[in-house]
């Protein structure tokens, strides 16, 4: 069992659509969680980035963990055909990022 | 201000080749991380150099190796390559001597196929 689990979809929806993306993990240590955009033919790049429990928010993106249940997520409201790309999910038990473990991506498109 | 950059962004290669990828990061940093990326393991940390010094590796084989020149340009080197090695090898630079998601940033990556 892989210790961060991430559905890769492929996951289509129409414009304008809330948009939730999901991963579960397994190790309780785990206190640093972030989420990575990725365009196709891109590197990822950093969307959001929490640590421990709790919600935050940057426009659009809404990001939550909650450590009892092992489970975070990611919210894009308003959703554009810009925000099509795979989203990563990552975490960590320490700061440095060379400790992160990723989920395999979820794939998004945005239908207009 | 330039990004990262990695060279080539395409390569085939064949079984049991050796194959060399490089890597540029941004102006001013010093500390350059590779990662592979498959499609059934995600993304995973191969090692990280600081003023060429290998501080931090992953779990994969000495076939993968690196190293970082004095102007903080990178380089990896995979051996005898396998089928399995095909992925985009990932190179990421960041301006501190520890490398936090806040800031570091990826380039685009070599796509690797080994056929």
């Amino acid at each position: 069992q892989k210790e961060v689990e991430q559905d890769p979809g492929p996951l289509s929806v129409p414009e304008g659509a809330i948009v939730s993306l999901n991963c579960t993990y397994s190790n309780s240590a785990f206190q640093y969680f972030m989420w990575y955009r990725q365009y196709s033919r891109k590197g990822p790049e950093l969307l959001m980035y929490t640590y421990s429990s709790g919600n935050k928010e940057d426009g659009r993106f809404t990001a939550q963990v909650d450590k009892s249940s092992k489970y975070i997520s990611l919210f894009i409201r308003d959703s554009q055909p810009s925000d099509s790309a795979t989203y990563l999910c990552a975490m960590s038990a320490l700061q440095g990022a060379q400790k992160l473990v990723f989920g395999q991506g979820t794939r998004l498109t945005i239908n207009p | 201000k330039a990004g990262v950059t990695q060279t080539p962004r395409y390569l085939i290669k064949t079984r049991g080749q050796q194959v060399t990828l490089s890597c540029s990061p941004i102006s001013g940093h010093r500390s350059v991380s590779w990662y592979q990326q498959t499609p059934g393991q995600g993304l995973q940390f191969l090692f990280e150099y600081f003023s060429e010094t290998q501080r931090n590796k992953g779990n994969f084989p000495g076939r993968f190796s690196g190293r970082q020149f004095s102007n903080s340009r990178s380089e990896m080197n995979v051996s005898t390559l396998e089928l399995g090695d095909s992925a985009l090898y990932l190179c990421a630079s960041s301006p501190r001597d520890r490398i936090l998601p806040d800031t570091q940033y990826f380039g685009p990556g070599t796509r690797l196929t080994v056929l």
